[in-house]
């Protein structure tokens, strides 16, 4: 089955402790993306790689870190500097070429909770 | 800076009635125009993608329309169904860089 999966479907952590979020993907796609959705609102990018090695900060990066030491692979980590860390991350995957037909395949997301 | 914006956020017709859904967008450079279905609690699902070139796409029920211009697209849904209940966003992919800012969403609900 191809696809992109993320891990844990649901987290919880407590004040003052850093968390990372899984994403994986056997898409074979170079570009791999993060989103933060809250309640009732839209995607905010939070960081994006256009290639293995390589990420740059989204909109709304502060407070969150990634790594892309894999093209498989683009884990996010939410640190205790994230001030409101509490809603639902999606991360997506694009073949991130052919622009302008370029679409985004999206995970099934990772719902975290701070306590 | 671009804006996107989603109006009504939210819509209930009963089944049969044909559903129009809004996007706006504040800059018209862009390369593509994109529809996306999240069902509550899930990750979103690509339904049409139009290209900065195109006018329009259709897949089944759907039809969606782009007039870069006045920066609007328009989602049309034949003979709503219940099972079509969910948040559609539209995004925008801007010229510069590989980045889509996307819309708050309508949540439609269709009552059988």
């Amino acid at each position: 089955d191809g696809g992109i999966t993320q891990s844990p479907k649901y987290l919880f952590r407590k004040e003052g402790q850093n968390v990372t979020l899984s994403c994986e993907q056997n898409l074979n796609h170079d570009a791999m993306y993060w989103y933060r959705q809250d309640p009732g609102q839209g995607l905010r990018l939070i960081y994006y790689s256009q290639i293995v090695n390589d990420f740059q900060k989204g909109d709304i990066a502060e407070g969150y870190s990634v790594s892309r030491e894999k093209k498989e692979s683009f884990p996010l980590t939410v640190t205790s500097a994230q001030k409101n860390p509490t809603a639902f991350y999606l991360c997506a995957s694009s073949v991130g070429l052919a622009v302008e037909i370029d679409t985004q395949y999206f995970g099934p997301g990772t719902r975290l909770t701070v306590l | 800076k671009q804006e996107v914006t989603q109006i009504p956020a939210a819509l209930s017709v009963p089944e049969g009635e044909n559903l129009v859904l809004n996007c706006s967008f504040t800059d018209s450079a862009i390369y593509n125009l994109q529809w996306f279905r999240q069902d509550p609690g899930k990750g979103l699902t690509s339904l049409l993608l139009i290209q900065s070139s195109q006018r329009e796409q259709t897949s089944g029920r759907l039809n969606a329309s782009l007039d870069k211009s006045s920066g609007r697209s328009t989602l049309y849904i034949a003979a709503s169904q219940p099972g079509d209940s969910a948040t559609y966003l539209c995004a925008v992919l801007k010229a510069a860089g590989n980045k889509l800012t996307f819309g708050g969403g309508t949540r439609v609900l269709v009552k059988p």
